[in-house]
């Protein structure tokens, strides 16, 4: 059974038309984390969720927000898509902060034309 | 800081061979590590941690792990690789020391096995 679900898996926009990208866990978890992913990269951190305290990283460009209306989904949303945007978008969750393990999302591929 | 080092970019094996794919991270207190899984177009899918006890850790597909602390390294094996092991490997870190909660990830060793 699924437990970190993603949706879509494949987005195609517009330069410059705002996406969202979807994230539901069935796991009841604490944390969410969102992740991008360049090809042939390490994921990079987004930001994160612990509960409804949202956690940027001080490198997370402004064009990338997120919400988080309750425990199982969280949303990131890109506000003005570049080129340099197109990525896979990877959704974690962790029970808690620290060492718990975090579980993955097939992840989404975003595509900028 | 922390940092996670994978020496190998791409790792080409034959079917049935041995693989160690090496992972060594630099941090100045106890972490815990991980190695993670990635089939093209797909997340990442955990295969075995190292969060205390024994050095030596089982994880799934017949992967293993040991952890060595003098040497600050964490390397992957499997004794006999199948083609259905070909997928991206990435090794992460999270610091118990600071109160981060991150992961941190080395650059991937691409896996390629072959027939």
């Amino acid at each position: 059974d699924a437990m970190v679900i993603q949706n879509p898996r494949y987005q195609v926009t517009q330069f410059g038309k705002p996406v969202t990208l979807s994230c539901s866990q069935t796991l009841n978890h604490n944390v969410m984390y969102w992740y991008q992913q360049k090809s042939s990269q390490a994921p990079k951190l987004l930001f994160h969720y612990y509960d409804k305290d949202f956690n940027n990283e001080a490198d997370t460009p402004d064009n990338f927000q997120s919400r988080r209306p309750n425990t199982s989904f969280c949303f990131l949303d890109i506000r003005s898509p570049g080129l340099g945007d197109a990525a896979m978008y990877l959704c974690a969750t962790s029970r808690d902060r620290g060492s718990e393990t975090q579980y993955f999302g097939p992840g989404t591929r975003l595509l900028v034309l | 800081a922390q940092s996670v080092t994978q020496l190998d970019s791409q790792v080409p094996v034959f079917e049935e061979a041995p693989v160690e794919l090496r992972c060594n991270y630099s941090s100045s207190v106890s972490v815990y590590l991980f190695w993670y899984v990635q089939y093209p177009n797909q997340g990442l899918q955990l295969l075995l941690k190292y969060l205390s006890g024994s050095t030596l850790v089982k994880g799934i597909n017949g992967f293993e792990a040991e952890f060595n602390k003098s040497q600050t390294s964490f390397h992957l094996r499997k004794p006999s690789v199948h083609i259905s092991d070909t997928a991206e490997y990435f090794c992460a870190v999270s610091d118990l020391g600071s109160g981060t909660y991150k992961y941190i990830f080395g650059t991937g060793t691409r896996l390629k096995v072959l027939a």
